[in-house]
Parts: structure tokens; sequence; C-alpha cells
């Protein structure tokens, strides 16, 4: 159980287009996801939580015009990374967390994003 | 300074030995914390939750110190299959804040 995908696992988009990456909770449902990134060699850093049915709440420093975030359902959260440039080279991840236990939580196998 | 500090490595050793390292953090006030494993290129796996008692889960043990705001994980006889880096992790009002991990190498 607790099963989380993400889906594409791996981009490679031009400079200035948006890419959506989809992540969903496939045998549960998620009050809470949680979107990261990370640098190589660097800690996961959280961008924003996403809670189904209200607006994301961003961390400090993450622009939320750049990263649109969508929590349709409680089974799905998107994000989306608009007019792309190189420096948003990174690896993406989301996770979901129970409503028993939010602070253990069920991440997604990454979305590798290139940006030329 | 970060949440969450961990010593980058690596960490070389030989199977069957046993490897120890640490993690501090900086909010006294964290409420849970745990060790996480990342393969090169993956998503991180959760290893172990660490209590303040301490706990074992076959070959690793975690212990907490609140006073010293430290946790750390221990590997007792090492295999191939551990080679990765281990995150810490800990939790404060839900949010987790991730060290950088420990990289750890056991070699033949």
């Amino acid at each position: 159980g607790a099963v989380v995908s993400q889906h594409p696992s791996r981009v490679i988009c031009k400079s200035g287009t948006s890419v959506k990456i989809e992540c969903r909770s496939l045998d549960f449902q998620a009050t809470t996801m949680f979107w990261y990134r990370q640098f190589p060699k660097k800690s996961l850093m959280l961008m924003a939580t996403s809670n189904e049915g209200s607006k994301a709440t961003y961390e400090q420093g993450v622009e939320k015009d750049k990263f649109l975030i969508n929590h349709a359902s409680l089974t799905l959260s998107t994000l989306t990374v608009t007019s792309a440039h190189p420096e948003d080279s990174s690896f993406y991840i989301c996770s979901a967390g129970t409503s028993g236990r939010v602070d253990e939580q069920f991440f997604g196998p990454g979305t590798r994003l290139t940006v030329l | 300074r970060k949440e969450v500090e961990q010593d980058p490595g690596p960490f070389n050793v030989p199977e069957g030995a046993t490897v120890a390292f640490n993690c501090t953090y900086s909010n006294s006030a964290s409420q849970s914390f745990f060790w996480y494993r990342q393969d090169c290129r993956k998503e991180p796996k959760l290893l172990m939750s660490v209590y303040s008692s301490g706990n074992e889960d076959g070959r690793f043990t975690a212990q907490l110190n609140r006073a010293s705001q430290y946790i750390s994980l221990l590997i007792r006889d090492s295999k191939l299959s551990d080679s990765a880096t281990y995150l810490c992790v800990v939790s404060n009002d839900y949010k987790l804040s991730f060290g950088a991990g420990t990289t750890v190498t056991v070699r033949a």
C-alpha cells in the first residue's frame, strides 16, 4: 500500500515552455501533498504544501506564479513550472501524507526536468 | 544555519563492517525524526523512525538525543545493498526538513 506515482519521470524542454508534473496517490487518499526540489548532491527542499480544495502554501523564496500547484482531488496534485529556464532544471519529487501520520510521507519516484 | 546537518561522507566500508554516523538539527521543537534512504536518482524511502528510547530494525539501530539535538544511525554487518545515501529527516508541524545525506559505500 501507500504508492505514489509521478508523471512524467523525465522531461526535456526548451527554455520558455511550461511543464506540468502530475502526482497521484494510487491506493489511499492524500489530504496533503508536498512538492520538493532536489539539486545534485543537495538536500530535498520543500517548495510548497498542497491541501485538497485549497490554495497551496509556498515556502519562502518559492515563486507561486512560477510554480503553479493544483490539488484537484484527494488523489491528484499537479505542479506546473511556467516559462521554464535552465536554472529550473532539477529533480522534482512529490510526496503524500495520510490523515493519520502526515509526518510520515510517501514519496513519488520523482521527475527529472532538464530545460535547454 | 541549516535545519539539519549531516556529514556527507562518503563512508567506504567493507562488507560485514559496522558503520555509524550522526546528524544534528537546529530546531529544539522538532517533533518526529526519521532516517530515509535514497539511491542514486531515486526517491527517498523511509528506513525507520527514530524514538527517544532508541530503536532497532534488524541490522539498523537509531538513537535520538534530544538534549544535544542529534540523531544517529548504526548499520551492523554491512551488505553491498546498503550502499546508498542516508537522509536524516526532522519533522516540525508536519513539515519535513531533510539533511543533504550521508553517502555509504559498501565494498566487497
